[in-house]
């Protein structure tokens, strides 16, 4: 157990529906990361947050949306989905931002199924 | 051009043999750190073992071994001892330090499966 959280494990919805998807880091971690893994792309960095401000963006599409709050925890917003956004989304923190030797503890994911 | 290549799509090992999976990386950064991660048919990942760039030693946990040529750019998994629980996909990661990129960014893994 990593001591990262994300909720719902699985979540099946349809095109152009919204969905949240919650992360609480590990206690005392400041950093949120969120990572989608798909079979075409493979794992893709999306968002990171620390402490409450967004840090840096990957491939995060502009129907995606974060944000990270005062407790810390993280929400993933998605938005008018598409079939291509069927996938696997983790979570992941780590006790600071800066640093290439940080490691990055993940969470259980949350499998999103878009019919 | 790719940063993280996982050459091995799958690989096949026997138990109690010590097996390799190999991963190189390319960067222009001096200080960037790689990592290791197992993900279980369950789907989580799992952190394994870290080796940061200005390490003079290999970094080893346990039966895991990371075989670190920095001239060559690769950073090779070493197992030893499989145990049937050793199956599952793993991933090579890296995090570029110079240029202040915070993420990771992996390469697209090798699916290794031990045989009794």
């Amino acid at each position: 157990d990593s001591g990262v959280t994300q909720t719902p494990k699985h979540l099946i919805t349809a095109t152009g529906q919204r969905v949240t998807l919650r992360c609480s880091p590990r206690s005392g971690d400041l950093s949120v990361y969120w990572y989608q893994q798909s079979l075409d792309q493979g794992l893709q960095f999306l968002i990171q947050y620390y402490n409450g401000e967004e840090r840096a963006k990957g491939n995060i599409l502009e129907r995606f949306s974060a944000q990270q709050f005062p407790d810390l925890h993280s929400e993933l917003n998605l938005s008018s989905l598409e079939l291509g956004d069927s996938a696997l989304y983790f979570c992941a923190s780590s006790p600071h931002s800066e640093g290439p030797q940080e490691t990055q503890y993940f969470g259980p994911g949350t499998r999103l199924l878009v019919l | 051009a790719q940063k993280i290549t996982q050459t091995q799509p799958g690989m096949f090992v026997q138990e109690k043999e010590a097996v390799t999976l190999d991963c190189t990386y390319d960067t222009s950064d001096q200080s960037y750190g790689l990592f290791w991660y197992k993900q279980p048919s369950s789907g989580e990942m799992i952190f394994l073992i870290y080796q940061g760039s200005y390490d003079e030693q290999n970094a080893t946990e346990g039966r895991y071994s990371l075989n670190f040529q920095k001239a060559r750019k690769s950073a090779n998994l070493v197992i030893s001892a499989s145990q049937l629980g050793d199956s599952a996909m793993y991933f090579c990661a890296m995090r570029e330090g110079d240029t202040g990129r915070r993420a990771l960014t992996f390469g697209s893994g090798t699916r290794l499966q031990v045989q009794p």
